[in-house]
């Protein structure tokens, strides 16, 4: 079945780069059906959607995050990642990968998530 | 921007139905997808569509989605329904993915 699973560095100054990436077994996200995509909570909060790639490499940001965020994809490793630029203690969070379908124009349901990164930005 | 409303929490004994809502405009021409999140672990759907189930989602989760408000009904409540509840839909004017603020169901 597919698993996806976070990775990258738990702890980022602030002012860098935050770079997540996302590895998907099970399953090939070069595919029309999906968009992958990228959510965040903060301690103690709800869930936020950071934004999503398609197989093509069209993208949908956030766009109270959109000026910061790039998210891009590695067919040929079944990856696809994330960088947060100018990261401040706000961007502190749990950074979730999941799966969405995709449908004509519209990105449904979530399934599945990783388990989830903790990302702490801190001097 | 496309805001859900969510209750902060919901209480409710065991043996009964809790009942969680989620506000937002015109919602009923949206689909709707509710996420269980138990504590140090991710989200999970229970209802998709607004009111399909995946398989592994219990019967007792329910959902209705009509006019100005969503909501996902749990039956027979069970201790192991306490959890962290996500509503979300795809706003297609703004392209975004929207959550609400998340509902806490504690079974008291």
């Amino acid at each position: 079945h597919l698993q996806l699973q976070e990775s990258g560095p738990g702890l980022v100054k602030p002012s860098e780069t935050l770079s997540l990436t996302c590895t998907v077994s099970g399953g090939s996200i070069y595919s029309s059906s999906y968009h992958w995509g990228w959510i965040r909570q903060p301690p103690g909060k709800g869930l936020e959607w950071i934004g999503s790639i398609y197989y093509s490499g069209t993208t949908f940001y956030n766009s109270s995050l959109r000026s910061r965020v790039t998210i891009s994809a590695d067919t040929s490793k079944n990856q696809f990642s994330l960088k947060l630029r100018s990261v401040t203690a706000a961007d502190t969070a749990v950074y979730y990968c999941a799966r969405a379908g995709f449908m004509a124009t519209t990105l449904n349901w979530l399934d599945p998530w990783g388990r989830g990164t903790l990302v702490t930005v801190s001097s | 921007s496309y805001v859900l409303t969510q209750p902060p929490s919901v209480s409710v004994a065991p043996g009964q139905t809790a009942r969680i809502t989620c506000g937002g405009n015109n919602i009923g021409s949206k689909s709707v997808h509710w996420y269980q999140q138990k504590p140090g672990q991710a989200p999970v759907v229970v209802v998709y569509d607004d009111s399909d189930r995946p398989s592994g989602s219990p019967e007792r989760f329910s959902g209705s989605n009509s006019g100005n408000t969503a909501t996902l009904t749990i039956s027979r409540v069970e201790a192991g329904d306490e959890a962290d509840y996500y509503c979300h839909v795809w706003d297609s004017r703004s392209d975004h993915m929207v959550f609400g603020g998340g509902t806490k169901v504690t079974v008291l």
